[in-house]
């Protein structure tokens, strides 16, 4: 059974930075496109970033680029969302998802975590 | 960016009815678009991919349908689990967006 859980998430000041992390199993993880995606409260949802199977590859939004960054360790089946610069527009609960890979353009997500919120506020 | 409006906002149906949800995007994306389901307390659902490609272990009763700029997924005799929340996502080009959502009731 596919499993993604996610972590790290809290309150943070505007300006100040946090690392999520989720923990996959079930699956082989390294074989996998990841992603992160959010969610304010009571909005939709907004895709943030995406990583290749390496690591070598990473997508972002205009809305996060230069401020968050994804990564993955393939070893510990984790990934990884470090979010700098945080404002309270990133207020949301953030979800860690596994990219699809049927398809020509398999950039949906067909598994997804509960998600962690994360609170930007003095 | 594309930008993908869902409607309705909300519907109310009752079990064993068939209800209907549009999704119009802002240009045309082909076929590639994906629906999930929302419920409280679980992980999204991916329904369907590629317009109209049931994920595996989907029940039947789900289907969509559409390309370029309109699309719709449809859910025939609803069963009480199928109450929640829907939303589109178009997986056509960058960056990959959502819509609003529909939120499905019991009548």
């Amino acid at each position: 059974e596919v499993q993604l859980v996610e972590s790290g998430g809290g309150l943070v000041q505007p300006g100040r930075s946090l690392k999520l992390s989720c923990a996959a199993s079930g699956f082989t993880f390294s074989n996998y496109y990841m992603a992160w995606v959010r969610q304010a409260p009571k909005k939709g949802l907004e895709w943030v970033a995406t990583i290749s199977t390496s690591g070598s590859r990473t997508y972002y939004p205009d809305s996060v680029k230069g401020r968050f960054t994804i990564s993955r360790d393939n070893a510990k089946s984790s990934l990884y969302l470090q979010m700098n610069s945080l404002k309270s527009e990133d207020t949301a609960t953030y979800y860690c998802a596994r990219r699809g890979v049927m398809g020509i353009t398999p950039w949906y997500f067909d598994y997804w975590g509960q998600g962690v919120m994360v609170t930007v506020s003095s | 960016d594309v930008q993908m409006t869902q409607s309705p906002y909300n519907l109310a149906a009752s079990p064993g009815e068939s209800v209907s949800i549009n999704c119009k995007a802002s240009k045309s994306i082909s076929k590639y678009l994906a629906w999930y389901q929302q419920k409280p307390g679980k992980a999204n659902k991916l329904l369907i991919y590629d317009g109209s490609t049931l994920q595996s272990g989907i029940p039947s009763r789900f289907s969509g349908s559409g390309s370029g700029t309109d699309f719709t997924l449809t859910i025939r005799s609803l069963e009480p689990e199928d109450f929640g929340l829907y939303y589109c996502q178009q997986h056509n080009e960058y960056p990959f967006t959502f819509g609003s959502g529909t939120k499905l009731e019991i009548k």
